[in-house]
């Protein structure tokens, strides 16, 4: 079973700042990575699923990349909005490809 | 396009009764995946089915909870005989494939066991 670690455990961040914070994975058999945006009292919804080492995705403010070599995944949030404030999960797929969930990144932004 | 559809949305049992658990994935969705967040911990695998199989079920408790996804209908999760320690917020996903497609969940089912 892999042993996913998102760090920071928490951040916050001041509204206007950009941001970033790491998911880490073991790299061996890695095949994909998933990151999905939790806000309280809501469901978790789907950022990005990322598969190619060098990946870049974007999707408005937000974007990630992805390091298989070394077993890394970097979100990054640009010019933070209070709406941003949510825990940010990463789960990479296990060689059962099952989603292992990482404990998330708690952000959030202080207007 | 309706999303992942859960109910109850809260459900309250006594301790010893049975709680249901109903999902309904996205219209064209054949992949349902339950998860279990206890208080203050993050998302738990349990089970993860298509239709009328159980694919994974090595996050599952392996007395009193069961699952299962019909050829109609929605995924059910069953728990027998509750206890204290099942109250949590159980969430619902679906995929149209399995591996490279993202989960849509559902709103979740917070159990609470009296």
């Amino acid at each position: 079973i892999l042993n996913v670690e998102q760090s920071p455990q928490s951040l916050h961040v001041q509204e206007g700042d950009s941001t970033n914070f790491t998911c880490s994975f073991p790299s061996s058999n890695f095949y994909a990575l998933h990151w999905y945006r939790w806000e309280t009292a809501k469901s978790p919804e789907a950022l990005f699923v990322m598969t190619l080492n060098g990946d870049e995705k974007k999707k408005g403010r937000i974007s990630a990349t992805l390091n298989t070599k070394e077993g890394y995944s970097y979100l990054y949030i640009k010019g933070s909005q209070p709406e941003d404030s949510a825990t940010y999960l990463c789960a990479p797929l296990d060689s059962n490809y099952q989603l292992i969930w990482g404990a998330g990144t708690k952000l959030i932004i202080k207007p | 396009n309706a999303g992942v559809m859960q109910n109850p949305r809260h459900l309250v049992r006594r301790r010893g009764q049975e709680a249901r658990l109903r999902c309904s994935p996205m219209k064209g969705h054949s992949h349902v995946y339950w998860y279990r967040q206890l208080p203050e911990e993050g998302l738990k695998f349990m089970v993860y089915l298509q239709k009328e199989n159980i694919i994974d079920e090595s996050g599952m408790p392996k007395e009193r909870f069961s699952a299962e996804f019909p050829k109609e209908g929605p995924s059910i999760l069953r728990i027998q005989q509750v206890v204290r320690g099942d109250s949590a917020a159980y969430f619902c996903a679906s995929s149209l494939g399995r591996l490279l497609d993202e989960q849509f969940f559902g709103p979740g089912t917070r159990l609470t066991v009296l």
